[in-house]
């Protein structure tokens, strides 16, 4: 069965570049997606199809793909972007989810 | 505008039944492939099962810890689906949300809690 592998922190100084990336096999043929989970809160789409931002998501958040690994990228990360992210693929037709990354904004 | 509204949990006992709904506007549920995953308090996310689209003759997929106790069905007249459990267990307990990818794009709604608990 297909994995994907996510760390479970990051930390990142406000204004400056937070990246959190995902591994999996299954990441060499299907799109990866990653979503952002505030506490309390119901996840949100950042980044579809590896690289798209759906409207409403600010510019600072860009996702990129290479071989069996993709990558999340806040630019300037702010305050606001605390949260869980959550990367996942869909394989064999079923959803597959990383572990989650706790990101810390200090 | 594409939404998925979902509801049904609530506090249930053990060995007990429940019917989860996910409502959807914007799109017709037929035409798309539409999934539940569940969240455990404190846990990451968890993919349940999923309903194919009627071009995918309306399949339904489950995830092995669930195999058998879970059941998806929809309801076109109603654009709902339905997420059913039998035989409710403590570890059930979490977060359910139904997901769907339209038009290339992904789609959660904002879940419903379920507790099982005596």
């Amino acid at each position: 069965s297909y994995e994907l592998t996510q760390p479970s922190s990051e930390s990142v100084s406000p204004g400056q570049t937070a990246r959190i990336t995902c591994s999996g096999d299954v990441l060499a043929k299907k799109y990866g997606r990653w979503l952002r989970q505030k506490p309390g809160q119901a996840p949100v789409l950042v980044i579809f199809k590896d690289t798209e931002r759906p409207s409403g998501i600010p510019e600072r958040f860009s996702g990129s793909s290479s071989g069996t690994t993709v990558t999340l990228t806040i630019s300037g990360a702010q305050f606001e972007d605390e949260a869980d992210y959550y990367c996942y693929s869909a394989a064999d037709d079923n959803l597959i989810f990383g572990g989650g990354t706790k990101l810390t904004v200090l | 505008e594409v939404q998925l509204v979902e509801s049904g949990g609530g506090l249930v006992k053990p060995g007990g039944s429940l019917r989860l709904s996910c409502e959807a506007s914007g799109f017709t549920i037929s035409n798309a492939w539409m999934h539940w995953v569940r969240q455990a308090p404190g846990k990451g996310l968890e993919w349940v099962g999923r309903f194919d689209s009627e071009t995918r003759d309306g399949t339904t997929d489950y995830a092995a810890a669930v195999k058998g106790r879970f059941s998806i069905s929809r309801d076109d007249s109603k654009n709902t689906v339905y997420l059913q459990i039998n035989g409710l267990k403590a570890e059930d307990t979490a977060v359910y949300y139904c997901t769907t990818m339209w038009t290339g794009l992904d789609y959660w709604g904002q879940g419903t809690p379920l507790t099982v608990s005596a």
